[in-house]
């Protein structure tokens, strides 16, 4: 089983909203991502964790928040959101998190902040 | 800084054409190399990757990239597109960390 699932696949939500993404993967993989993924743009990391431990934060805003509650599990946590951070969010996983390992890819949950 | 340049943003081809995508990488160490795809409405996946070894890697779907050490480049070919092969295309680098920087995409239209 290669696959990473994500959810929801669609979110609208407002700049004053609280919601939460979700990223699961089931291969024994100990490195996950967040990207962010603008139209016509190729993927932007945002942040790693390996082995459970946030390992890059990219200057991400406070108002992305990351958790990795167990090995299988990535979270995003958003709040205050603004107009522009409308993306398609990313969650990929790979075996470790150095070189020699590939990342797989969730399909994406497409957020719309209004 | 770490970089990835795709030269070409858009590209159409008729069908049985082949088919050759730049990619170049800002500067060398040892990199891990990927071209991923992702189809009209579908994620991100895998076309091939180069590690170490065969500097001329096969992929999925019968796609192949070259890797040229001396000029930083991974170009993506394949003799004989089809139709399903529309798509848009993306080189990735992996420098030695953990972050794997993207190139801009190409998209690629196949013409019936």
């Amino acid at each position: 089983d290669t696959e990473v699932t994500q959810t929801p696949k669609h979110l609208v939500m407002g700049m004053t909203n609280k919601k939460s993404l979700k990223c699961e993967q089931h291969m024994g993989h100990r490195a996950m991502y967040w990207y962010k993924q603008k139209a016509k743009k190729p993927p932007e990391l945002m942040f790693v964790y390996s082995y459970e431990k946030l390992s890059i934060n990219e200057s991400v805003p406070s108002r992305f928040s990351p958790e990795c509650p167990n090995s299988s599990l990535l979270n995003l946590h958003l709040h205050a959101l603004q107009p522009e951070d409308s993306a398609l969010y990313l969650c990929a996983s790979s075996q470790e998190r150095g070189r020699g390992y590939e990342q797989y890819f969730g399909p994406g949950t497409r957020l719309t902040v209004t | 800084a770490q970089s990835v340049s795709q030269h070409n943003h858009h590209v159409i081809l008729s069908e049985a054409a082949s088919l050759e995508l730049g990619c170049n990488y800002s500067y060398g160490g040892t990199v891990n190399l990927f071209w991923y795809v992702q189809y009209p409405g579908q994620h991100l996946q895998l076309l091939l990757k180069y590690f170490s070894g065969d500097p001329l890697v096969k992929g999925i779907k019968g796609f192949e990239a070259e890797f040229i050490k001396s000029k930083f480049s991974f170009n993506l070919r394949k003799p004989s597109v089809q139709w399903s092969d529309t798509a848009e295309y993306f080189c990735a680098v992996k420098w030695g960390g953990f972050k794997t920087i993207f190139g801009a995409g190409t998209r690629l239209f196949v013409k019936a």
